[in-house]
């Protein structure tokens, strides 16, 4: 069974705090590693496509890792606003059926 | 550029009856996913369609059904409805089949089974 878990389930921080969260994935038959964003009733939106161990990708202040070989990738927000606060999703694709499994996602509030 | 789109919005339906969920892609992607998403999980991959035939399968029963029309937009079928089929099915398209291309997600259909 390929399991994609996310923690921590649930974050609270204050505005201008830093923060991060884990996506752990099996590490044998690695594709490709997604992160989305999903604010509340709205579509998730894809933040980052991942597909090379030591890959590190950033957009504005949101940055991801990745490794690989361990089976996990890091997402990090500097100086978290209001406005970050989401449900941030990771999605590892099963192999040979492009079968995408998400995990459950880390709920973040950013309080100001 | 018109994003992903889905339609209807929300939808009551009663155990037993049979529903359909439409998907357009945006303009140039020919990949569409289904997944269906419960309050509290990630969402859960039903189909993927590429080039109107069916390129991948999710653990769901033959209830579930999907095709691709020539202009790219999708289909998903639900028969015979469970109360369990009651979720937020969201629909993807990307521009090829392999899963290192970006998706774009739509608004979702909300499917409440009485």
């Amino acid at each position: 069974i390929l399991n994609v878990e996310q923690s921590p389930q649930s974050l609270h921080v204050q505005e201008g705090d830093s923060t991060n969260f884990t996506c752990s994935f099996p590490s044998s038959n690695f594709y490709a590693l997604h992160w989305y964003r999903w604010e509340t009733a709205k579509s998730p939106e894809a933040l980052f496509v991942m597909t090379l161990n030591g890959d590190e990708k950033k957009k504005g202040r949101i940055s991801a890792t990745l490794n690989t070989k361990e089976g996990y990738s890091y997402l990090y927000i500097k100086g978290s606003q209001p406005e970050d606060s989401a449900t941030y999703l990771c999605a590892f694709p099963a192999p040979g059926n492009n079968d995408m499994r998400f995990g459950a996602g880390t709920r973040l509030t950013v309080k100001p | 550029d018109a994003g992903v789109t889905q339609s209807p919005t929300h939808l009551i339906k009663t155990r037993g009856q049979q529903v359909t969920l439409r998907c357009s892609p945006i303009s140039g992607h020919k990949s569409v996913s289904w997944y269906q998403q419960v309050l509290g999980q990630g969402p859960q991959f039903i189909f993927q369609y590429y080039e109107k035939e069916e390129r991948g399968r999710g653990n769901f029963p033959d209830r579930f059904s999907a095709r691709q029309f020539p202009n790219y937009s999708s289909e998903l079928n639900v028969n015979a409805l469970l109360l369990g089929d009651s979720a937020l099915y969201l629909c993807a398209s990307s521009q090829g089949q392999g899963t290192s291309y970006e998706q774009y997600f739509g608004p979702g259909t909300r499917l409440t089974v009485t």
